[in-house]
């Protein structure tokens, strides 16, 4: 079974500051990894993903990821945080033989202050 | 190209009753997958159904049912509506080649009194 686990529910940073969304994972076999960004009272929206090529992502408005093994882990991030940054940021893997199939983390709200 | 639509995007169902919820791909996407949001289970994968057939399921009682059509647009229903089946319906639809990955409608919100 496949699981996805986020630190942090919240994080807050200042506007221009480095953001770092942590994801560790737990696959059986090599995983695609997902981002995605929830607004309010919307759906999700992909920001980047890992499907076994460049272990180094980079995704929409500026974020990127990297896939690393040993660690596990597919930490999301950005060097200089907007305000328009804030919302809910989900970590998702699956397995190529059900790629369809999401496992989500539990999410992180990134709250930017000026 | 458009993206997914789901339809209603707000619903308000008394216990007991049933609804029909409906998601319409975005074009010469076949696969489908449902997924539903709560405060309190998170993001949760319903099924998932390609050429009209379930091929993927998760764990939800058999309440939670779906079908697709021949033009890949799919509903899902849930019978005797419980208050614990208020949370956000999402759809999703993939081409299934390449990097998998999936395109999400707006949701419906169901909401059950």
């Amino acid at each position: 079974a496949q699981s996805v686990t986020q630190l942090g529910s919240h994080v807050s940073v200042s506007e221009g500051a480095l953001v770092l969304l942590r994801c560790n994972y737990s696959s059986s076999v090599p995983p695609y990894l997902f981002w995605y960004v929830q607004y309010p009272n919307q759906g999700l929206q992909l920001l980047l993903k890992y499907t076994s090529a460049a272990t180094l992502v980079k995704g929409i408005n500026g974020f990127e990821a990297e896939f690393k093994k040993s660690e596990t882990s597919f930490h999301l991030t950005k060097p200089s945080a907007h305000m328009s940054d804030a919302a809910e940021y989900f970590c998702s893997v699956s397995d190529p033989g059900t790629a369809s199939k999401l496992t989500f983390g539990t999410g992180t709200r990134l709250q930017v202050t000026l | 190209k458009a993206g997914v639509t789901q339809t209603p995007r707000y619903l308000i169902k008394t216990r007991g009753q049933q609804v029909t919820l409906s998601c319409s791909p975005i074009s010469g996407h076949r696969s489908v997958s449902w997924y539903q949001q709560t405060p309190g289970q998170g993001l949760q994968f319903l099924f998932e159904y390609f050429s009209e057939t379930q091929r993927n399921k998760g764990n939800f009682p058999g309440r939670f049912s779906g079908r697709q059509f021949s033009n890949s647009r799919s509903e899902m229903n849930v019978s005797t509506l419980e208050l614990g089946d208020s949370a956000l319906y999402l759809c999703a639809s993939t081409t299934l080649t390449g990097s998998h990955e999936q395109y999400f409608g707006p949701g419906t919100r169901l909401t059950v009194t």
